[in-house]
């Protein structure tokens, strides 16, 4: 069965970063896109952006461009998000979630990765 | 960026009533290849979200006919019938006709 699997949630200091990863299980990595999605505790869903599972070429929402990199270890089958000079803003759970073309939408999730912030 | 209105914020509900969710958009979602990419998730607590219905109308596999999607434009509705406790949580609309992909600030259905 299809899974998204994330790694565990971190805590670290404002200026640190953090590597988030989704291991992707039960169907061709290369065939979907990989989106993340922010959300704040408390609030709503942000989207952040997505990465071409086939030519790792990275797409940034325009709020998350510069301190955030998506990356693939596409033999591994995971995507992976990267930030730098964390803020104390960027607490939030991140998900990775599979985009599904020609519908557009995102079929599956992972359970989310939190990250805190906090000096 | 495209504003996505969900109105109301927080749905009192009984088990077995039906309600209903509002989402608008600050353009028209009709892509230029006539299809408008407008979803609805519900994420459950604790939970990441859950497709329920893709593009406008669709139901996602699995999810029971209780759940209905409509409208056009800028203008659409989720409806839940004979709700039941596994229905509660946040809904979310989410936009994928236009970049960057926006999602509305959620409705909380919950018990009376």
């Amino acid at each position: 069965q299809i899974q998204l699997v994330q790694s565990g949630p971190e805590l670290k200091k404002p200026g640190e970063s953090v590597k988030i990863s989704c291991k992707a299980s039960g169907y061709t990595f290369t065939d979907y896109a990989m989106h993340w999605v922010k959300q704040a505790p408390g609030k709503g869903l942000k989207w952040m952006g997505w990465i071409n599972t086939y030519t790792g070429k990275p797409t940034y929402a325009d709020d998350f461009k510069g301190r955030f990199v998506f990356s693939l270890e596409a033999s591994a089958s995971t995507a992976n998000l990267q930030i730098s000079n964390l803020k104390n803003e960027d607490t939030a759970t991140y998900f990775c979630a599979r985009w599904t073309d020609p519908y557009w939408y995102f079929d599956f999730w992972g359970p989310g990765t939190m990250v805190t912030v906090s000096s | 960026d495209v504003l996505m209105t969900q109105t109301p914020v927080s749905l009192p509900v009984s088990l077995g009533g039906q309600v209903s969710i509002s989402c608008r958009s600050s353009q028209s979602l009709v892509h230029s290849d006539g299809n408008t990419y407008l979803h609805w998730y519900l994420q459950k607590p604790g939970q990441s979200p859950q497709l329920l219905i893709y593009r406008v109308s669709n139901r996602f596999s699995g999810v029971p006919d209780r759940f209905s999607g409509s409208g056009s434009g800028t203008d659409f509705t989720l409806k839940i019938s004979r709700v039941e406790p596994e229905d509660l949580g946040v809904y979310y609309c989410l936009q994928s006709t236009h970049f960057p992909y926006t999602f509305g600030a959620g409705t909380k259905l919950e018990l009376k």
